[in-house]
């Protein structure tokens, strides 16, 4: 495709489940990134592949959240247990190259709602 | 602790004037930057990058970068009720690196 995909766009979950949230990037890039973004908020760094290995995780909230990235392709954010604090968007943003000064182009986002 | 920091607004302009968005970070070792413009619901989508001190124009955009004193600038003119949206500044937050710190954006509302 010709931008940055998520699904779904949105997702009500009842507080404790678990839920899947899938990032497809641009062909060809190699970076890609998790974000969240909660209601009025800047965005907070989740976490960053270069292609399938994720060399930084630092912005991932707690144990309950992990990602994983396949074929240098098609990324999953996993939350489980979620809570109601849980609720924002996550976005998913790739770049060609990762490095300095690489534009990081943003996919419309998963508006997640935790009951 | 890295910081970007942004003015939450709203900044209201009419109409046809020019409208000033501020950035300053806290990392001197910065050296891209980057504006993206997001309109409610939707995701940040890129406006201009610039990486030189000194000012960069692409049409009704001009952004102005000052590593100095830390702030990075975006004017836009002829400002149009289309531009109203929040303004997001992004800074590489470790030369060398991929990791952009984004500032919580500042809310432009362009008044017809």
């Amino acid at each position: 495709g010709a931008g940055v995909s998520q699904t779904p766009s949105n997702k009500v979950t009842e507080k404790g489940k678990d839920v899947e949230l899938r990032c497809d990037p641009i062909s060809g890039h190699t970076a890609l990134y998790w974000y969240r973004q909660s209601l009025g908020q800047g965005l907070e760094f989740l976490i960053y592949f270069q292609g399938n290995s994720a060399p930084d995780k630092s912005g991932l909230p707690s144990d309950r959240f992990s990602a994983e990235r396949t074929g240098g392709s098609v990324s999953t954010l996993k939350i489980q247990r979620t809570e109601r604090g849980d609720s924002a968007v996550y976005l998913c943003a790739s770049s060609l190259t990762g490095l300095d000064g690489d534009t990081q182009y943003f996919g419309p986002g998963t508006r997640l709602t935790v009951l | 602790q890295k910081e970007v920091e942004q003015n939450s607004g709203p900044l209201s302009v009419p109409e046809g004037a020019i409208a000033s968005l501020n950035c300053t970070y806290s990392d001197r070792g910065s050296q891209s930057f980057f504006w993206y413009r997001q309109y409610s619901g939707k995701s940040p989508e890129l406006i201009m990058s610039i990486y030189s001190n000194g000012d960069k124009e692409d049409g009704r955009f001009t952004a102005q970068l000052n590593k100095a004193s830390q702030y990075v600038s975006l004017l836009i003119r002829d400002s149009q009720p289309s531009d109203s949206a929040t303004y997001l500044c992004a800074v590489n937050g470790e030369s060398g690196t991929y990791k952009y710190i984004f500032g919580t954006g500042t809310r432009l509302k362009v008044l017809a």
